[in-house]
């Protein structure tokens, strides 16, 4: 089935170490987008990539950094964790216009 | 600059009241606005677009250019229907702009 996926669903990890957080999606989307989410409130974009090879950096300062080798494919990764990056990361895709897909996020706890 | 402004972070209404949940924009060009829902342990999801002009779940949503509102309605809330909502605005790249969300409860 067509969808988007993130894995993992939830990640406890102590400060310092490097994380990357999955995110690919079997629609053909050519847009990717990171979006960071503390339960319940608003959303603030990190990340979008228009296509194999493009990333740009959104509108909330993020120290993660992301990739885009392959279409379906747009990994979050974080060179050091520290306790400020605790939140629920969200990952969206969508078509050239129209709305997003997003999946079901990961909630990350650094310890 | 766009912006999306969701007035109420929280809305409570009985069950069989209408509800509103109010969003206004600012854009200089031609917007294509959406609703998202969130539903508790669920993934925030598409709930209607503008353009489509269609009712999702009894909701509705008319786009008001003069007042640049696209405010959300349904005539007769359900309990089913608590869940964040977000109002979302989009530009000739599809890049999205989310509002805070207004977290509607309604009660038995």
């Amino acid at each position: 089935e067509a969808d988007i996926y993130q894995t993992p669903r939830y990640l406890v990890i102590g400060t310092g170490k490097k994380i990357t957080l999955e995110c690919s999606q079997t629609m053909g989307h050519d847009k990717m987008y990171w979006y960071q989410q503390d339960p319940g409130m608003e959303l603030h974009l990190i990340h979008y990539s228009y296509g194999v090879n493009s990333t740009e950096k959104g509108d909330l300062s993020s120290e993660s950094t992301v990739s885009r080798i392959r279409t379906e494919h747009f990994p979050l990764t974080l060179e050091s964790a520290r306790p400020s990056h605790t939140s629920q990361y969200l990952c969206a895709s969508s078509e050239l216009r129209g709305g997003y897909t997003f999946g079901s996020g990961t909630r990350l706890t650094v310890v | 600059a766009q912006r999306v402004t969701q007035p109420e972070k929280l809305l409570s209404v009985f069950k069989g009241a209408p509800v509103e949940l109010k969003c206004n924009y600012s854009y200089s060009g031609s917007p294509e606005l959406f609703w998202y829902v969130q539903y508790s342990r669920q993934r925030l999801q598409l709930l209607l677009r503008h353009i489509s002009r269609e009712s999702i779940k009894g909701f509705t949503a008319d786009l008001n250019k003069g007042e640049t509102s696209f405010h959300l309605k349904k005539p007769f809330a359900q309990e089913e229907d608590s869940a964040m909502y977000y109002c979302a605005l989009s530009d000739h790249n599809n890049d999205m702009r989310f509002g805070a969300g207004t977290r509607l409860t309604v009660k038995p």
